[in-house]
């Protein structure tokens, strides 16, 4: 079956420097996506969101890359602070209800 | 900022107990969904709520679940008879109505604890 999956399961950076996580979909109807971090004992929290007719999207400090080519979805993460230190999914957005399909996400920590 | 909220924060409950999950979505939020993720996985669809009608559900979620909006501001989740793997944190999200590309939202979730 079709599905969003992430490249990495962790990823160690130093504090001040930039983080890139990866994402691969699956599903080349899809057209809508979101990156969502998560915190240990909370719920997703919206970060950033990119329309497929995009490809390249910036917010404060992140950037979303979109690549329909090769179906693959990027989050960049400027100068890394310790509070960045968390789980990040991708989701994809799919089905009548716009119902959300999360890939496995991936652990960053931020090293002091 | 507003934000989705959800109670209990764990509930610890007997197998073949019923439970129920509760939720108070976004004030002018219209679509309301309900995932679950068990522990180290990823987070799992189970049902979606539009206009007072489930518009799209899960092989998850069988007859043994339920979603009821029971007044204006609710949005609950019901376990009729629970089973040991229904253990899983529970979150509600939700989205406005307005453009079909909205990010939903969601809470903190309620972990359940299924003895």
């Amino acid at each position: 079956g079709e599905s969003v999956g992430l490249h990495l399961p962790t990823l160690s950076v130093q504090e001040g420097d930039n983080s890139i996580i990866n994402c691969a979909y699956s599903n080349s109807a899809s057209d809508y996506f979101i990156w969502y971090k998560q915190e240990s004992g909370k719920g997703p929290q919206f970060i950033i969101d990119i329309r497929s007719n995009m490809d390249k999207r910036q917010g404060q400090r992140v950037t979303v890359l979109l690549n329909k080519t090769v179906k693959h979805l990027s989050l960049q993460i400027a100068a890394t602070q310790p509070g960045d230190s968390a789980v990040y999914f991708c989701a994809e957005n799919a089905g009548s209800a716009r119902q959300l399909t999360f890939g496995s996400g991936t652990q960053l920590t931020v090293l002091p | 900022e507003p934000e989705v909220t959800q109670t209990p924060s764990h509930q610890v409950t007997q197998m073949g107990q019923e439970v129920i999950l509760r939720c108070v979505p976004i004030s002018n939020h219209l679509y309301f969904y309900w995932y679950r993720q068990i522990l180290g996985q990823k987070v799992e669809f189970l049902v979606s709520f539009y206009n007072n009608e489930i518009s799209e559900k899960s092989e998850i979620f069988d007859d043994q679940f339920s979603v009821e909006r029971p007044d204006g501001s609710n949005f609950t989740l019901k376990i009729r008879s629970t089973k040991l793997e229904d253990s899983a944190m529970y979150f509600c999200a939700s989205r406005e109505e307005t453009g079909s590309n909205q990010p939903q939202h969601f809470g903190d979730g309620t972990r359940l604890s299924i003895l």
